[in-house]
């Protein structure tokens, strides 16, 4: 099993360029997330999605758009990219059945938006 | 609201010596809390969660409800520790996971 995958690695932007950041998971889980991770802010939600079908925002969810293409991809889009979005974005997944959850996490992919 | 904080964004203690890395939270109703950790150069993972009441490479971590803590303790820290540790709650209605800004601990020779 590969867990999670991301793609990809590494991305640099101008400002107001566009992209989508890729998800993929193989351990058939119900729920899938994407946060970001910022020097002393730790990890915050932009969007998730507790089943497929469906999305939900999280906490910061303004400039990002997401899609569940089915149950194993999530992908963010940044319509128009700035530099406050510079980041490392992560995708996570849990099981989501109503045990115990644990969340599953991506390598990370590092943005740069000049 | 849920949040989660963790006071220290660096810790640096010597080999052997104990460490604690400290969590707390606010939250009206009984949350689950978890400690998650990543490696240098590699993903986030979940180290260990409250209901498990489990030890993992020597860690514990205990929920004190009536402090809303839930601090990450070790007795005698190994090099192989330093990493940067993420303290996670989640309520109890299935709401969405909240992360602390994390502590990277760092561990000297």
């Amino acid at each position: 099993n590969a867990g999670v995958t991301q793609t990809p690695k590494f991305q640099v932007l101008k400002t107001g360029q566009s992209m989508t950041l890729q998800c993929a998971q193989d351990m058939n889980h119900n729920s899938m997330y994407w946060y970001r991770q910022d020097p002393g802010m730790g990890l915050r939600l932009i969007y998730y999605s507790a089943s497929e079908g469906t999305t939900d925002k999280g906490e910061v969810p303004n400039g990002y758009n997401v899609s569940r293409l089915n149950k194993r991809e999530f992908s963010l889009r940044l319509e128009s990219a700035a530099p406050s979005q510079t980041s490392v974005y992560f995708c996570a997944s849990s099981e989501s059945s109503g045990g115990p959850e644990t969340q599953y996490f991506g390598p990370g992919t590092r943005l740069l938006v000049l | 609201a849920q949040r989660v904080t963790q006071p220290e964004k660096l810790l640096s203690v010597f080999k052997g010596a104990p460490v604690e890395l400290k969590c707390n939270y606010s939250y009206s109703g009984s949350p689950e809390l978890f400690w998650y950790v990543q490696y240098s150069r590699q993903r986030l993972q979940l180290l260990l969660r409250h209901i498990s009441r489990e030890s993992i490479k020597g860690f514990t971590a205990d929920l004190n409800k009536g402090e809303t803590s839930f601090h990450l303790k070790k007795p005698f820290a190994q090099e192989e520790d330093s990493a940067m540790y993420y303290c996670a709650l989640r309520g109890n209605y299935g709401q969405n996971f909240v992360f602390g800004p994390g502590t990277r601990l760092s561990v000297l020779p």
